[in-house]
């Protein structure tokens, strides 16, 4: 089925370890985020691609790297995790971030100790 | 900087009521914007776009409106079903094109 694909669903990770958050779409979109959603305070943006080879940063973006070497796949890394990075992560795609509507991803539930 | 709202938290209503959600954002100059539905453990479902020059969408039992002078935009759901229980999201894309969302109403449509 064509979407965003997210993996893994779940993880735990101990601080100072990395990890990488994995993204991939299947509708040929040009632009793909990654958002944080934590408790009272909404879907904050950490990084954001226009297309392959481009990237920006969002509003929370210190802790994360993005790289886009595909149309296909936006991998957020976290170097070394930190308890404060204990969140829901959801990436997304579209055409463009405002001409039309976003696809999410089902997110990844990630817990620093 | 810009900040949305969405007013109130939460919600309850008995099904079969008409119910509005509120959302409220702090700078006019705004490319779109969009109400999303979040169920528990799922990603985001967009419902309705609309862009700066509109004033409403509709899709079946929702209605959106825009006034961007005054910085808000309401979803209107009609004839509510337990079915629609979810948190609804709305999000305005600025002129840079990032999205900046509202902190999201929890709705419970009681049978």
């Amino acid at each position: 089925n064509a979407g965003v694909t997210q993996t893994p669903k779940f993880q735990v990770l101990k601080t100072g370890q990395s990890m990488t958050l994995q993204c991939a779409q299947d509708m040929n979109h040009e632009y793909m985020s990654w958002y944080r959603q934590d408790p009272g305070m909404g879907l904050r943006l950490i990084h954001y691609s226009v297309g392959a080879g481009i990237t920006d940063q969002g509003e929370v973006p210190n802790g994360y790297n993005v790289s886009r070497s595909t149309t296909e796949d936006f991998p957020l890394r976290l170097l070394s995790a930190a308890p404060s990075q204990t969140s829901v992560y959801f990436c997304a795609s579209g055409d463009s971030p405002g001409a039309n509507v976003l696809t999410f991803g089902a997110g990844s539930r990630l817990t620093v100790l | 900087k810009q900040e949305v709202t969405q007013i109130p938290a939460a919600l309850s209503v008995p099904e079969g009521e008409n119910l509005v959600l509120n959302c409220s954002f702090t700078d006019s100059a705004i490319y779109n914007l969009q109400w999303f539905r979040q169920d528990p453990g799922k990603g985001l479902t967009s419902l309705l776009l609309i862009q700066s020059s509109q004033r409403e969408q509709t899709s079946g039992r929702l209605n959106a409106s825009l006034d961007k002078s005054s910085g808000r935009s309401t979803l209107y759901i009609a004839a509510s079903q337990p079915g629609d229980s979810a948190t609804y999201l709305c999000a305005v894309v600025n002129q840079g094109g990032k999205l900046i969302f509202g902190q999201g109403t929890e709705l419970s449509v009681k049978p």
